[in-house]
């Protein structure tokens, strides 16, 4: 099974900054990344597909980068809205795989 | 835009089976793999298995040999049966669409709470 690890666990940052969340695979998964975007009470929203590809209704302040086994979502001048958990999934093999959350909170 | 909805019961027994239902709407079954996701409260997400609209699955092996996953095209829904439950089975259970060329989850149930308990 492919593990993927989310890093840091809490990300605590002040709205208006610049944060920026990473995931790691245990293998190679191309480019076959996406992450998803918690609310409290709510289910997972796709966010990022593709490794860099925005999902519809996310504006471009959320951006994503990586390849391999490295990477990376920044959210540039955070909103109110943006607290929440992250989740990395990768779908390059069965079974696929989520990292644990990076949760981003208000410093 | 497709919506999708989880329905099923709430509380179950351990040892028991667990029978949810996931009816798409707004949208055509075909075409697309049917997923189903869980969330033990407070933590991450597990994903459990899908079933391609053409009756094709593929499960979790860390449930293998305890779950069912099927679809029934003609009334737009699909269906997980998981049995010989556990606590460790209680979860919020998502059921979730993938596309046919990438597996990353596009659309989401809004997640049905399973507890098991005596």
């Amino acid at each position: 099974e492919t593990v993927m690890t989310q890093s840091p666990a809490t990300l605590s940052v002040s709205p208006g900054e610049r944060a920026t969340l990473s995931c790691r695979a245990s293998q190679r998964i191309s480019n076959n990344l996406a992450w998803y975007q918690q609310r409290p009470g709510q289910a997972p929203r796709l966010l990022i597909y593709g490794t860099s590809t925005r999902a519809t209704g996310f504006p471009a302040r959320f951006s994503a980068t990586g390849s391999g086994t490295e990477f990376t979502l920044s959210i540039d001048s955070l909103q109110a809205e943006d607290f929440a958990i992250y989740y990395c999934q990768q779908y390059n093999f069965w079974p696929y795989t989520f990292g644990q959350g990076t949760k981003l909170v208000i410093k | 835009q497709v919506q999708l909805q989880e329905s099923g019961p709430g509380l179950v027994k351990p040892s028991e089976t667990l029978s949810l239902t996931c009816t798409v709407s707004g949208g055509s079954i075909s075409d697309y793999y049917w997923n189903w996701i869980r969330q033990p409260p407070g933590k991450g997400l597990e994903w459990i298995g899908y079933v391609y609209y053409s009756g094709t699955t593929y499960y979790n092996p860390s449930l293998r040999g305890r779950l069912t996953i099927s679809v029934d095209t003609s009334n737009n829904q699909f269906s997980l049966n998981l049995n010989s439950l556990t606590a460790a089975d209680t979860a919020v259970y998502y059921c979730a669409r993938g596309q046919r060329w990438e597996q990353y989850f596009d659309s989401w149930g809004q997640g049905s709470l399973v507890t098991v308990s005596s």
